[in-house]
């Protein structure tokens, strides 16, 4: 059964803390690998991978895929409030597969 | 560009009723997919509608069913209500259909089914 599980299922840090998400998969014709940023509202795209090893980076945020090992981090370094979110991460293979998410809390 | 837009934004109905959901895609994306969003279940694949034909269904009751238009607008519906369909559906369009495509999500209609 096709399934994508993500760690810690909730997370609290200070400001200024770094944090690893992490996102394993087993997914049947794997194609990509994607992180969204879901607040109150829409999730947002944040990054989609494809190959293993490449990091993508966007400010204070960074991702790598393994995909011979199956899963992805998502790191946070110098968090703040802003970052206080649902980081869900979505798996494509036949259809789209979404982790249950992980809820990060960044207290000030 | 506008975003994905989803309405209504809220629907309070009651059990055994239907309800009609709208998406209004991404102007130029084809694709338009639907989720279920519950605290414990997390995002839930509806289905998938690329070019007026649904392309890719997950693991819902036949109550649930959708439609996609020339224009690429989508709706879903949602017959006979139980409890159980109280959630957040969420809309999301993209491109081309189906994998190494990025989805773009609406703002999603949360259902309260009393």
């Amino acid at each position: 059964e096709d399934k994508v599980v993500q760690s810690p299922l909730s997370l609290v840090v200070h400001e200024g803390d770094t944090v690893t998400l992490n996102c394993s998969y087993e997914v049947t014709n794997f194609r990509s690998l994607l992180w969204y940023k879901q607040e109150k509202k829409a999730p947002t795209f944040l990054f989609m991978l494809t190959s293993s090893g490449i990091e993508k980076k966007s400010g204070r945020l960074s991702s790598i895929l393994d995909n011979k090992e199956l899963f992805s981090i998502l790191n946070i370094t110098a968090t703040q409030t802003g970052d206080s979110a649902v980081y869900l991460c979505v798996v494509t293979g036949n259809q789209f597969y979404f982790g249950t998410g992980t809820s990060l809390t960044v207290i000030p | 560009k506008a975003g994905v837009t989803q309405t209504p934004r809220y629907l309070i109905k009651t059990r055994g009723q239907q309800v009609t959901l709208s998406c209004s895609p991404i102007s130029g994306h084809r694709s338009v997919s639907w989720y279920q969003q519950t605290p414990g279940q997390g995002l839930q694949f509806l289905f998938e509608y690329f070019s007026e034909t649904q392309r890719n269904k997950g693991n819902f009751p036949g109550r649930f069913s959708g439609r996609q238009f020339s224009n690429s607008r989508s709706e879903m519906n949602v017959s006979t209500l139980e409890l159980g369909d109280s959630a957040l559906y969420l809309c999301a369009s993209s491109f081309l259909q189906g994998a190494k495509n990025i989805q773009y999500f609406g703002a999603g209609t949360r259902l309260s089914v009393l």
